[in-house]
């Protein structure tokens, strides 16, 4: 099955500044790839997704690049604000499934 | 409903009681699917529905857990003889489209003492 890797676990950056998370994920035949926000004792809601035919998507100070090649998918959030900390999962989906597999989560602080 | 709701919320079980947590998707939606998160991890997949049909079951960790989903709409899933590493929040989701984001209920937080 698909097993997805993400990096680091943990991030804090200063209120502002950009935090860049990142993923791997070993199925080449994995075509889509969502971002989860969670915060403490709430559900995980999606913050932005990316398709395999894309390799970027931008959405406000969110974006997502995509490199099939190398099997890697990364988030990127400029200009962070203390309303950005929570723990951030990416996934991954196998074309014609629909089963996600999560990464370990990053939990950002953003410093006021 | 405008969300997926999940009861209960929060659930304390004695260790060998049987419990039963229950999933209200978005109405319309024909996909469903349960998953496991424990403390500090990501949710992991359980089982999957399209409408009545379980499709896949393939992340159930052992035959203790039972889901079902009778007329495609509300989803219970049950397990039997709960076990401390049962304890974990379970996350139902629902989805209108294959290869679309879900949308995640609020989870019910079982605790197994």
């Amino acid at each position: 099955g698909e097993n997805v890797e993400q990096h680091p676990s943990t991030l804090s950056v200063q209120e502002g500044d950009s935090a860049v998370i990142k993923c791997t994920y070993s199925d080449s035949a994995s075509n889509y790839f969502p971002w989860y926000k969670q915060e403490l004792g709430k559900r995980p809601q999606l913050i932005i997704d990316i398709r395999s035919n894309v390799g970027e998507k931008k959405d406000q100070r969110i974006a997502v690049t995509l490199n099939k090649t190398a099997k890697h998918f990364s988030l990127h959030i400029t200009e962070t604000q203390p309303e950005d900390s929570a723990v951030y999962f990416c996934a991954a989906s196998l074309s014609g499934a629909n089963n996600l597999f999560f990464g370990t989560g990053t939990r950002l602080t953003v410093i006021p | 409903g405008a969300g997926v709701s999940q009861s209960p919320r929060y659930k304390v079980a004695k260790r060998g009681q049987d419990v039963a947590l229950r999933c209200d998707p978005i109405s319309g939606h024909v996909s469903l699917f349960w998953y496991q998160q424990a403390l500090g991890q990501g949710p992991e997949f359980l089982t999957y529905f399209q409408n009545e049909a379980q499709l896949d079951k393939s992340g159930l960790p052992s035959d203790r857990f039972f889901a079902e989903r009778p007329e495609g709409s509300v989803s219970t899933l049950k397990i039997q003889r709960t076990q401390q590493e049962d304890s974990a929040v379970y996350l139902c989701a629902s989805s209108g489209r294959v290869n679309y984001g879900y949308t995640f209920g609020s989870g019910t937080r079982l605790t197994v003492v």
